[in-house]
Formats: structure tokens, C-alpha cells, sequence
């Protein structure tokens, strides 16, 4: 099975800052058909996930363009470019290509100093 | 606008079984393949199943292989998780969701003695 690995753990960012979230496979996530299945999710308490990127580094609608998303083969980055008050919650990384077993990482909880 | 309706949780024993059920409306859902994800209280986000768009593929995660078993009902936009043999560590948030951009609001099954 494929584990997905997030650092750091706990993130504390002060407002306006950056932040940055790693998330490590330990297998390749280059699908046989050339694309990547990464996503990356937020969860605010007592909330449903949200996904904000889905292959590797696209956005989905309504996402603010502060999140982008990066990587390849094992080794992928979320980042915040300028964190905002809203974005604390937990971010987790999914694999979706070893269909059919999805995998999330452990979770990164971002809080504000 | 995607939504989905969990509904089915509730407080049961252990050893018992429930069935969950998931409202879609807003898409085509006989064109999507629909996930089941779970949430222990207090803990990460953990994949449960899959079910391809016309329901000929399933797979569950390996700690629920055999008690679980996702269905839908396409014509009725529904989807399903039938739970048998409940044990204490299934109790969770259980969400369903398409291929990751949409989710439901979570129903809570509690397996308490």
C-alpha cells in the first residue's frame, strides 16, 4: 500500500506570512497514463473537507490563487504564498493513482502564532 | 450545484450492522464514481471505499474488507455503505464524496457497548 507522509505535523504561521507543507509518497504517483493523482484538501473544524488542488497543481474553482501546489513522482509542496486568518484548519494530501486505494496523508494542522 | 446528503448513522453495538445512504443531486451522478471517507473523532481523514460510475467496480479499504460493502442506486441518485460486524474503532464521521471536489456534510456512527 502506498503511505503518504506530511511535514510538518504542526504548523504555526503567523498572519501574512508564507507557509509550506511537504507531503512524500513511497511509491510514485505517475499514473501509466502520464498524469499525477495528488490532491490536497482543508478542513476547518466541525467542517467538511475542501479539495483546493487536484493533480499536483491545479486549482479548483473558487480556490484563492495565495494556494499553489507542486511536485513530482514522490515529493509534493503545498504552499500559502500570504497566510490569512481563514486558512487555519488541517490540510491533508490524497492519492488517488493506485485506483482503487486512495491514501491521505496523516494531516498538517496550521494555526496562527 | 453538487449536493450530497448523508444520512443512517446513529449510536449502535457492537457486532451490529447499519446502512448508510447518500442524496446526489445537482450532477449527473450515474457519470461519477463515488467514495466513501471516515473521520474518527479527533483524527485524520481515512479512505473506506470506492464504487465506479455504473457500480461494477468496488473496493473497500483493507480494515473494512469483508464488513463493509459500498452499492448504489442510479436511477434514485443514491449511494450506499452496508456495515456488518461493527466494531469500536468504526465509530466515525462517515462522508461520502465524488472524485474528491464535492462532499457531504458527514453522518456520525457511534459502536459503543
Amino acid at each position: 500500500d502506498v503511505v503518504m507522509t506530511q511535514s510538518p505535523l504542526p504548523l504555526p504561521v503567523t498572519l501574512g506570512q508564507p507557509a509550506s507543507i511537504s507531503c512524500r509518497s513511497s511509491q510514485s504517483l505517475v499514473h501509466t497514463d502520464g498524469n499525477t493523482y495528488l490532491s490536497w484538501f482543508h478542513q476547518r473544524p466541525g467542517q467538511s473537507p475542501r479539495r483546493l488542488i487536484y493533480e499536483v497543481s491545479k486549482r479548483d474553482s473558487g480556490v484563492p490563487d495565495r494556494f499553489s501546489g507542486s511536485g513530482s513522482g514522490t515529493d509534493f509542496t503545498l504552499k500559502i504564498s500570504r497566510v490569512e486568518a481563514e486558512d487555519v484548519g488541517v490540510y491533508y494530501c490524497m492519492q488517488g493513482t493506485h485506483w482503487p486505494l486512495f491514501t491521505f496523508g496523516q494531516g498538517t494542522k496550521l494555526e496562527i502564532k | 450545484q453538487v449536493h450530497l446528503v448523508e444520512s443512517g448513522g446513529g449510536v449502535v453495538q457492537p457486532g451490529t450492522s447499519l446502512r448508510l445512504s447518500c442524496a446526489a443531486s445537482g450532477f449527473i451522478f450515474s457519470n461519477y464514481a463515488m467514495h466513501w471517507v471516515r473521520q474518527a473523532p479527533g483524527r485524520g481523514l481515512e479512505w473506506v471505499a470506492i464504487i465506479s460510475y455504473d457500480g461494477s467496480e468496488k473496493y473497500c479499504a483493507d480494515t473494512v474488507k469483508g464488513r463493509f460493502t459500498v452499492s448504489r442506486d442510479n436511477g434514485k441518485n443514491t449511494l450506499y455503505l452496508q456495515m456488518t460486524g461493527l466494531r469500536l474503532e468504526d465509530t466515525a464521521v462517515y462522508y461520502c464524496a465524488t472524485d474528491g471536489a464535492s462532499w457531504g456534510q458527514g453522518t456520525l456512527v457511534t459502536v459503543s457497548s
